[in-house]
């Protein structure tokens, strides 16, 4: 238990579907991520949220559309992906001051055929 | 571009013996994270460095951190199968919304009886 749940844990889906990928943190912080894990590249940031404000949007195609409800919501809307976006997505929180360890969630594997 | 480069990828050991993890980064950082991730799990957090010469210990693992050489190594002392899995050194950007983490390629370790 990291205290970064996400859900769904794996999900296959066609190239013209819609999809939503949801992360909850119940660690009381103010900062959410998303990180893309490819077989083949390293970790990369997709998206900053503070305060419920996106503050990063790291050259992500627009067929990802983040969102964040609250400071303990996240969701990474999916639609008209390309199987090359197939991968692991990553959820991580922080808070924004102090030390400020990042903790991640167990990750959402996507699949796009 | 800020690059983050994680040597050796791989690394197979035998049970007892010691080995270090080196991480070079290309331009100045805040801070400096270890995770360690296992098969189909997510990043588990194992240090936080924060300043030159910082050195931090737990259990079998001691992280270091040299700012003016930029590099971080992960020693690994008297390695146990346990210890078997991909860790992942990454470099910290610290911004009053949040930490932006640029990932190494993550090095596999596998340790042998």
């Amino acid at each position: 238990e990291t205290g970064v749940t996400q859900t769904p844990r794996h999900l296959v889906m066609g190239m013209t579907n819609k999809k939503s990928l949801k992360c909850e943190q119940h660690l009381g912080h103010n900062a959410m991520y998303w990180y893309k894990q490819s077989a083949k590249k390293p970790l990369e940031l997709m998206f900053v949220y503070s305060l419920e404000e996106r503050v990063e949007n790291n050259s992500v195609p627009s067929r990802f559309s983040p969102e964040c409800p609250n400071s303990s919501h996240l969701f990474l809307h999916l639609h008209t992906l390309q199987p090359e976006d197939s991968a692991l997505y990553l959820c991580a929180s922080s808070l924004t001051t102090g030390i400020a360890t990042i903790y991640f969630g167990e990750g959402s594997w996507l699949t796009v055929v | 571009e800020l690059k983050v480069e994680q040597n050796p990828l791989f690394l197979s050991m035998q049970e007892g013996k010691n080995y270090t993890i080196y991480c070079n980064y290309s331009t100045t950082s805040d801070r400096l994270y270890w995770y360690r991730q296992d098969p189909g799990k997510s990043l588990e957090s194992l240090f936080v460095l924060l300043s030159n010469g910082a050195v931090k210990q737990e259990g079998r693992l001691m992280a270091s951190l040299d700012t003016k050489a930029r590099l971080s190594t992960l020693h690994i002392t008297a390695a146990v199968h346990d210890l078997s899995a991909t860790y992942f050194c990454a470099v910290g950007i610290w911004e009053t919304s949040g930490s932006r983490l640029t990932f190494g390629e993550g090095t596999q370790l596998t340790v042998n009886p």
